[in-house]
C-alpha cells in the first residue's frame, strides 16, 4: 500500500467552527489532492498541489483551503464549517512519469452539526 | 455540468458470469482513463487503466474498451468473483494537467454467488 495517512480518521464538529484534515504521505510523490465523496456525485476534487507551496482550486473548492509547506504533508482547512461539508474526505498522492495512477488515503469521516 | 457519467448507479451479476459496467464523458480533451474500485469504509484503489491512444487494455480477469467516437469506455470483468462487489468508479484526466481526476458517480456492483 502507498504510504498516505489521514488524520482524524472521524470527526464531529459545530457549524461555524473551523477544521483542518491532515494528509501526510511517505512516497516523496510531487502531487497531493483532496476530493470529497457525497452519494450520487462520486468524488469531487476540492484543491490540489503541484509542489510545496504550489497548489490550485479544483471543482468544489468554495469555503475550503489548502497548505502545503513541506513535500509530505497537504492540509485542507474549512474555513467556518457548514452542515453542506458532511462528507467523507479522500486525500490522494500521484507521480508523474511513474505512476499516473493517484493513490488513496483511508477517508475521513467529518460530520457538520 | 457532469463530466464523466455512469448512468447505471447498481448492477448484480452472477459469480462466473461476465459484469460490464459503462462509462460516459464529454470532454474530448480527456486522454487518460481510469477505474477504480472501492469497497466500505475504504478509500479507492486503482484497478485499470486506458490511454487514449488505445481502444483495450486487458489485465487478467478486468479488460477497459475505450471508444472515443462515441465517449465510451466500459470495463468487463470475467468471471465475476463475489470478492468483485463494491462500487467501481470510472476517471478521466488531461495527462497534462496536473494529474486532476474528474469522477463519475459510481456504480455499485453485487455478485452473487
Amino acid at each position: 500500500d502507498a504510504g498516505i495517512t489521514q488524520s482524524p480518521r472521524h470527526k464531529v464538529t459545530e457549524t461555524g467552527t473551523p477544521v483542518t484534515l491532515r494528509c501526510h504521505q511517505t512516497e516523496n510523490h510531487r502531487y497531493m489532492y483532496w476530493y470529497r465523496q457525497d452519494p450520487g456525485h462520486g468524488l469531487r476534487l476540492i484543491h490540489y498541489s503541484y509542489g510545496v507551496k504550489d497548489t490550485d482550486k479544483g471543482e468544489v473548492s468554495d469555503g475550503y483551503s489548502v497548505s502545503r509547506s513541506k513535500t509530505e504533508d497537504f492540509l485542507l482547512t474549512l474555513e467556518s464549517a457548514t452542515s453542506s461539508q458532511t462528507s467523507v474526505y479522500f486525500c490522494a498522492i500521484s507521480e508523474r512519469g511513474l505512476n499516473t495512477e493517484a493513490f488513496f488515503g483511508q477517508g475521513t469521516r467529518l460530520t457538520v452539526v | 455540468d457532469q463530466q464523466v457519467k455512469q448512468n447505471s448507479p447498481s448492477l448484480s451479476v452472477q459469480e462466473g458470469r461476465i459484469s460490464i459496467l459503462n462509462c460516459d464523458y464529454t470532454n474530448s480533451m480527456f486522454d487518460y482513463f481510469l477505474w477504480y474500485k472501492k469497497y466500505p469504509a475504504e478509500g479507492p484503489t486503482f484497478l485499470i487503466s486506458i490511454s487514449s491512444i488505445k481502444d483495450k487494455n486487458e489485465d487478467g480477469r478486468f479488460t477497459v474498451f475505450l471508444n472515443k467516437s462515441a465517449k465510451h469506455l466500459s470495463l468487463h470483468i470475467v468471471p465475476s468473483q463475489p470478492g468483485d462487489s463494491a462500487v467501481y468508479f470510472c476517471a478521466a484526466m488531461v495527462y497534462n494537467q496536473g494529474g486532476k481526476l474528474i469522477f463519475g458517480q459510481g456504480t455499485e456492483l453485487s455478485v452473487k454467488p
